[in-house]
This record gives C-alpha cells, sequence and structure tokens, in this order.
C-alpha cells in the first residue's frame, strides 16, 4: 500500500500564477479531505469529499480556490491568482467510510508563491 | 467557531520520564479525538485516538485522558525515548460521516534528552 499520493511535492509559482495540487487516495478509501498547514494558521481544515461528492467545504476561502473529485481514484486542489499569503504545505488525507474513522496522511505539497 | 487549544507549546523531557500534552476544545458536540505525529519533513502520522464513549486509553507506553465535562484531554508518553522527539498534534472531531473533519491544535514539540 503506497499511502496517500500527493503531486507534485513542491511547486513555486508567480504572484497571479494558477496551482493545481493533486491527490490519489489510498484505494479504498472513499473519504477525502484536504488541509492546509502555515507556521502562523497550524492546520486548517479546507474541505472534504465522501464518495467522490463534495461534503463540506467549509474551510475553503471563497474566491480562488477550488477542489474536485472527478473519480474515486484522485482529487484536485485549485488555487486560481496566487497570492504569497496562499504559501503553506497543503495535505491530503484519505479514510474509509463510517463513524470515528482514521485519517491517513500524504507527504504534502509545499506551495511557494513569490 | 469550533477551536482545539493545545496548551504547551514546547516540552523538555529526559529520556525514561513521562511527558504530557494537554488540550482542550470548544465543540461539546465533538466525540473523536485523535493524536498526530509529525516528525521533522515529513507528514502527520496517527498515534492514538479516543472516542467520547471512554475516559481513558491505552496503547503500550501512551495514554490518553479524555475529561468530557471539562471538554479536555491529554496525551501522556511514559518511558519516554529519543524517536519520540516530535511535534505532536491534538485534535477534534464530530466523528460523524457527515462532519468528520479534524480541527487541530497548534502543536506541541517534544523534546527527550538522551
Amino acid at each position: 500500500n503506497a499511502g496517500v499520493i500527493q503531486t507534485p511535492r513542491h511547486k513555486v509559482t508567480g504572484k497571479g500564477q494558477e496551482a493545481t495540487l493533486w491527490c490519489e487516495p489510498i484505494s479504498g478509501h472513499s473519504a477525502v479531505f484536504w488541509y492546509r498547514q502555515t507556521i502562523v494558521q497550524g492546520l486548517e481544515f479546507l474541505t472534504y469529499f465522501r464518495n467522490q461528492a463534495p461534503i463540506d467545504d467549509s474551510g475553503m476561502p471563497k474566491e480562488r480556490f477550488s477542489a474536485q473529485m472527478p473519480n474515486q481514484s484522485h482529487s484536485t486542489l485549485k488555487i486560481q491568482s496566487t497570492q504569497p499569503q496562499d504559501s503553506a504545505v497543503y495535505l491530503c488525507a484519505s479514510s474509509l467510510l463510517g463513524n470515528y474513522a482514521e485519517q491517513f496522511f500524504g507527504p504534502g505539497t509545499r506551495l511557494t508563491v513569490l | 467557531g469550533e477551536k482545539v487549544e493545545q496548551h504547551e507549546s514546547t516540552l523538555s523531557v529526559r529520556e525514561g520520564d513521562s511527558a504530557v500534552i494537554n488540550c482542550t476544545y470548544t465543540d461539546t458536540a465533538s466525540s473523536y479525538f485523535p493524536w498526530y505525529k509529525q516528525e521533522a519533513g515529513k507528514s502527520l502520522h496517527f498515534v492514538i485516538d479516543i472516542r467520547s464513549n471512554v475516559d481513558r486509553k491505552q496503547s503500550q507506553r501512551l495514554i490518553v485522558l479524555l475529561d468530557k465535562k471539562a471538554k479536555r484531554f491529554s496525551l501522556h508518553i511514559t518511558a519516554t525515548q529519543p524517536e519520540d522527539s516530535a511535534i505532536y498534534f491534538c485534535a477534534a472531531s464530530r466523528g460523524t460521516g457527515n462532519t468528520g473533519k479534524l480541527i487541530f491544535g497548534l502543536g506541541t514539540t517534544l523534546q527527550v534528552q538522551p
């Protein structure tokens, strides 16, 4: 089991450019979560998919951020017109469905916006 | 909104001593409390969790205590070893399928001195 796979591991963009981050959940896991980690804010929840359907996007900045899960094997997080304050490590996690399911985290994508 | 406060930002203990990390939460509907460990340059790794139907759980050298009345939970690491050195994050969740997001504390950097 390869665990949660995230690509790229590092991404550098210029201010105003678009960034797309990819996540491949563990096979058989039907719940996918996105979090963002910064030194100042810590770990923040962004969005959650269950069986590919968006369930909770309460943590997503309303503008410029969007997430999709077109099939059970991958999810994407897209940031349009990136700003320096978007610089963070973006973490994807997956879990089995069911209450109290352990979330398994991927290695993260470190996004740096210059 | 929901918050989790992690009371110790840093903790230094001698090898063999016990370490205790304390967290409090605000959401009275929280029912699932996992702990994660993050080693330098790596992602989050699950260590132990506790559900609201019990007030104590032990896994080898790790003990988690939960006081629902005080909305407080803690991680006790007994007989610490140098490899326990890492950042530890507490988290809280409602635990159910539609609300599985984790709300994290800001982390405690544990240093175990040989």
